[in-house]
């Protein structure tokens, strides 16, 4: 069964920068799209990005782009996203979730990983 | 950007009784070319993650109960919960993915009356 299981929560300092990592399981990492979605604190869901994890390609949100990078390492079937410059109103829960194609609905998502920005 | 707008933002619901959430896209989802509607639905229980519920409008993922359904098409859809269960209680979002960004609605909260 398809597993995406994420790093542990964190803290950190206005201006620093965050990775959070996404290991995946139960089938084919390369086939499949990594799909990053941030949800604040009692707030909706805001998409960031994709992975392709097969040719490395990205495409980043217009909002996040300069700042956010989502990077791959096949050999141990995991996705990474790196949030720099962080503010305050990027504390949220960062979900990955996995996606067939590059613009696709979302079939498995990771348990979330709470990022709280704060000095 | 393609503008997801859900109504209404919560509903209250006695126990068996139905749930209709709609979701209004700012532009049209459907793609001509295959006559799909580029349009899911997901619930999100209080401290999980989203769960896929509904793609191409009206495909129900695999397990997903059957009192669960989705309709419309171009720029109006909806998703009826038949019977409300107990654990039904959840945010329920619509997402469009037929232009990048594929954004979501801001979410309907569904309670128990």
């Amino acid at each position: 069964q398809v597993h995406l299981v994420q790093s542990g929560a964190e803290v950190r300092e206005p201006g620093a920068s965050v990775k959070v990592s996404c290991k995946a399981s139960g089938y084919t990492f390369t086939g499949y799209y990594m799909h990053w979605v941030r949800q604040a604190p009692g707030q909706g869901l805001e998409w960031m990005g994709w992975i392709n994890p097969n040719s490395g390609g990205t495409n980043y949100a217009q909002k996040f782009q300069g700042r956010v990078t989502m990077t791959k390492d096949t050999s141990i079937s995991t996705a990474y996203m790196e949030l720099s410059r962080l503010r305050s109103d990027d504390t949220a829960v960062y979900y990955c979730a996995r996606g067939a194609a590059a613009v696709t609905f979302c079939d498995y998502w990771g348990q979330g990983t709470l990022v709280t920005v704060s000095s | 950007d393609i503008v997801m707008t859900q109504s209404p933002d919560s509903l209250a619901v006695s126990l068996g009784e139905r749930a209709t959430i709609n979701c209004e896209s700012s532009q049209s989802v459907l793609y001509s070319s295959n006559n799909k509607n580029y349009l899911a639905w997901y619930q999100q229980k209080p401290g999980q993650p989203p769960k896929l519920l509904i793609y191409w409008a009206s495909t129900r993922e695999s397990g997903v109960p059957d009192r669960f359904s989705g309709s419309g098409s171009g720029t109006d859809f909806t998703l009826t919960i038949t019977s409300l269960q107990a654990e039904d209680v959840a945010v329920y979002y619509c997402q469009q993915y037929y232009s990048t960004p594929p954004g979501f609605g801001q979410g309907t909260k569904v309670e128990i009356k």
